[in-house]
This record gives structure tokens, C-alpha cells and sequence, in this order.
């Protein structure tokens, strides 16, 4: 069956560096979501990528979706303490519309 | 707007006790799905319902049943209670009109004993 999975688990930098975590399914996407759960929190949706190569934006995060839909990546610019969190990516194959397969996550930490 | 609200927020119970577990949808979503998460890890697909029936289903055995309502609100329960069965459980309401697009509740937190 279909396994997304990311890296890095856990990701510790300094305020100001930079961020990047990779999603990888074993399967095509029909379309692909980030999550970010901050700690003892809920995961609360960022955004969702659909077309193949899509990248997109949002203030410090770019989003990308690979050409083939099998891999995406989040980056984040100049790290806050705000950018605490565990940030997922979540995934359906084309024809599974309601099994939408979540990654283990990256749990980012962030030093003032 | 309402969110998703899901309740009890915490719960202990011993091994073999069943346990039932309510989320009311946000307003205008028609689909609630329920997510099971262990520690450190990523919320695992248990099931979703959508018009009062299951309409997909995880890796999960029969002993993780559900419901859903007419006002679409839905109930996770789970039987015979193993203590690997001890999670942050999940519930997601969602809209195709939204896209698909999951709002989570904050979570019912169970300790199995």
C-alpha cells in the first residue's frame, strides 16, 4: 500500500538559519497537504499542492510538488521560535480520496 | 464558525474496557475522518464517514468502530482495549467543497491502564 515518508525526523537549527524537510511516497499523489502541529497541539492545515511541479508560497515557507507527484518539500526561510512545531505532509492516491496517508513528520526545534 | 470540537479531552481506562469517543464537525463539513497518533509519530487513517456510512477504512481492526449523525457530528469507539491502544485520537472534519481539506479537533487523549 501507499507510504509517504519524510526526513528529516527532527531538524535542530539556529534563530535565522534555514529549514528544509522532504515527503516521499512510494505512489503517485493525486494531490498533497502540509500539516503543522505545534507541541501538545493539533495539526493545522498550511497548504495544499495539486499540480505537478506546483510550487507555492506563503510569506518565509515555499512548497514544492515534484514533476512525477511522488515527492514534495517544505522550506522555510530564516527560522523564528514560531516555526516550532512538527510540520507533516499528507497524501491521497488518485482513486483513494478518503485515505489521506500522513508522513511520521519533522520535529523542528529552534534556538533564540 | 465553529471548529471541531471533540471530547473527553482525557481519558484512562484498563485493559479490556471499551471506550467511546465524540466530535462535533465544524459548520458546513459533511465528512469526519478519525486518526489515531502514538507519540512522536504521524496520525494513522482509522476510518472516514461520510452520509452516515463508512466509506473508507485503514489498518485497523474491527474493534475500532464509528458512527455518524444527521448533523454529521461522530463517534470513534473502540473495544476490548489493548495498551497499545493508549493515543492522541483525532477526529478531522472535512468538505469536498473544501477540497478535502482536514480541520482536526484538538484530540481525546487515552491512556490504557
Amino acid at each position: 500500500g501507499q507510504q509517504v515518508m519524510q526526513i528529516p525526523q527532527y531538524q535542530h537549527v539556529q534563530e535565522g538559519e534555514d529549514f528544509t524537510t522532504y515527503c516521499n511516497s512510494s505512489t503517485t499523489l493525486s494531490n498533497i497537504q502540509w500539516y503543522k502541529q505545534r507541541p501538545g497541539g493539533h495539526p493545522v492545515f498550511l497548504i495544499q499542492l495539486v499540480k505537478s511541479g506546483e510550487v507555492k508560497k506563503q510569506k518565509r515557507l515555499t512548497f514544492q510538488f515534484g514533476e512525477a507527484k511522488k515527492n514534495s518539500s517544505l522550506h522555510i526561510t530564516a527560522t523564528q521560535t514560531t516555526d516550532v512545531g512538527t510540520y507533516f505532509c499528507a497524501g491521497r492516491e488518485r482513486g483513494d480520496e478518503w485515505d489521506m496517508r500522513f508522513g511520521a513528520g519533522t520535529r523542528l526545534t529552534v534556538k533564540p | 464558525e465553529t471548529g471541531v470540537t471533540q471530547s473527553p479531552t482525557h481519558l484512562i481506562k484498563t485493559r479490556g474496557q471499551q471506550v467511546t469517543l465524540r466530535c462535533s464537525s465544524q459548520s458546513g463539513h459533511n465528512t469526519v475522518s478519525w486518526y489515531q497518533q502514538a507519540l512522536g509519530q504521524g496520525p494513522q487513517f482509522i476510518f472516514q464517514y461520510y452520509r452516515e456510512e463508512e466509506n473508507g477504512r485503514g489498518n485497523f481492526p474491527p474493534r475500532f468502530s464509528g458512527l455518524q449523525f444527521p448533523n454529521y457530528s461522530s463517534e470513534l469507539n473502540v473495544n476490548a482495549l489493548e495498551l497499545d491502544d493508549s493515543a492522541l485520537y483525532l477526529c478531522a472534519s472535512s468538505s469536498l467543497a473544501g477540497a478535502n481539506v482536514l480541520t482536526f479537533g484538538a484530540g481525546s487523549r487515552l491512556t490504557v491502564l
